[in-house]
């Protein structure tokens, strides 16, 4: 089982659409990040956050760090949201370093 | 536009090759991360590098090693290639107040680098 799981894995919508892709983990975090990746591969880090809940712009990001969820929701959806967006939490190994651990990625469309 | 660049952006290599794959961070960044991603999946975190020392290793075996420099740069080095090593390779610069706190700011990620094995 992956200690990051994300939902759906794939999503389709219209433009001006409400979007909400959902994260749930099962390991103590020190912090949560949303990243967008998009064809070709680079990553944007979209959010970090611990508590709480981050809007930017259209994006507003939330997380229940007692339920170890977390959402992405992107309002008035447009075509060039269409990414992957991936969920990935931050881990303190035992030997003191910090790694982060992905989700496999929810693959948004949004058609005009 | 991240300010961390990666070269070159793709690569083929032959089975049992070596490659190097190189990294620019953000300046005053101290801590370079390197991630795998094969098709379809998530990145894997290979090991991340905090000062110039490896500071985390992810499941990877000892032919993938890597080297931080003090300018910011840093190199992923992948021994005897195999063809399952074919992915894209990502790094990500951080600024880490001290080794082993939670208190990193947001990792900066560069756009990989695509290498093919054959």
């Amino acid at each position: 089982k992956n200690e990051v799981e994300q939902s759906p894995q794939n999503l389709t919508a219209q433009e001006g659409e409400f979007i909400t892709i959902n994260c749930s983990y099962s390991v103590g975090i020190s912090a949560l990040h949303w990243l967008q990746q998009h064809p070709g591969g680079g990553i944007v880090s979209l959010f970090m956050l611990s508590s709480g809940k981050k809007k930017h712009g259209r994006l507003i990001a939330t997380i229940n760090i007692q339920e170890k969820h977390s959402s992405l929701h992107i309002t008035a959806s447009h075509p060039r949201d269409s990414a992957v967006y991936i969920c990935a939490v931050l881990l303190i190994t035992q030997g003191g370093s910090e790694k982060l651990v992905f989700g496999k990625g929810t693959k948004l469309t949004v058609n005009p | 536009e991240t300010g961390v660049t990666q070269s070159p952006t793709h690569l083929i290599k032959t089975r049992g090759q070596q490659v190097t794959l190189r990294c620019s961070s953000q300046s005053g960044h101290n801590t370079v991360s390197w991630y795998q991603q094969a098709l379809g999946q998530g990145p894997q975190f290979i090991f991340q590098y905090y000062r110039e020392e490896e500071n985390g290793r992810g499941n990877f075996p000892p032919r993938f090693s890597g080297l931080q420099f003090p300018n910011y740069s840093s190199e992923l080095n992948v021994n005897a290639l195999e063809l399952d090593d074919s992915a894209l390779y990502l790094c990500a610069s951080s600024l880490v107040l001290r080794a082993g706190g939670p208190d990193s700011y947001e990792q900066y990620f560069g756009p990989g680098t695509r290498l093919t094995v054959t």
